[in-house]
């Protein structure tokens, strides 16, 4: 098993340009979620989905849209980056809900100038 | 609304000293419990969770972990620590009325003096 992959591992955008973020993972699981990390301030839940075809908001919503046409694949969308969100993203995914283990991909390292 | 507090952004022990790491929560009632752990430049993997019972929990790689209600605390505990423990410890926390959002605490990050 390969767990959960994210591609790309580094990312440069300009302010105003659109990107999409890749997350799979190959453990049938339903719960999928992304986070992005900040120094200082941990994790902050930006999206989630209980399943294909059901997606939600999390804490920190805004500028990200997320969709799940599979139950493998949750890639989320910067639709107009802006420098605020220059961040590490993690995607994640589990059994069921969040309060089972979470299983993290590696990370994608985003940078907005 | 719940947050999770962790106060010591960084610590630093010796190689063979015991750690313990803080963590307070806010919230009405007794919430589900985490202990997280990242390695430099990984993901984050699960140490621990307490969701009822024995307030003391039994993690991964010889930690654990005991659940104070009077405090509001979830501190992570390890007898002895090893270099391989250098990492960034999140708590997190999530209500019991909603399975899908947890939310983390802003880490401390651990050092291992040689």
């Amino acid at each position: 098993n390969a767990g959960v992959t994210q591609t790309p591992k580094f990312q440069v955008l300009k302010t105003g340009q659109s990107m999409t973020l890749q997350c799979a993972q190959d453990m049938n699981h339903e719960y999928m979620s992304w986070y992005r990390q900040d120094p200082g301030m941990g994790l902050r839940l930006i999206h989630y989905s209980v399943g294909a075809g059901i997606t939600d908001q999390g804490e920190v919503p805004n500028g990200y849209n997320v969709s799940r046409s599979t139950t493998e694949d949750f890639p989320l969308r910067l639709l107009s980056a802006a420098p605020s969100q220059t961040s590490v993203y993690f995607c994640a995914s589990s059994y069921g809900t969040s309060y089972n283990e979470q299983f993290f991909g590696p990370g994608t390292r985003l940078t907005v100038l | 609304a719940q947050s999770v507090t962790q106060p010591d952004i960084h610590i630093t022990v010796s190689e063979g000293a015991s750690l313990e790491l803080r963590c307070n929560y806010s919230y009405g009632a007794t919430p589900y419990l985490f202990w997280y752990v990242q390695s430099p430049g990984q993901g984050l993997q699960l140490l621990l969770k307490y969701f009822s019972g024995d307030t003391l929990v039994q993690g991964i790689k010889g930690f654990e972990a005991e659940f104070k209600r009077s405090q509001s605390s979830f501190n992570l505990r390890k007898p002895s620590v090893h270099w391989s423990d250098a990492a960034e410890y999140f708590c997190a926390v999530g209500p019991y009325s909603s399975a899908s959002k947890i939310i983390f605490g802003s880490g401390t990050r651990l050092s291992i003096r040689p």
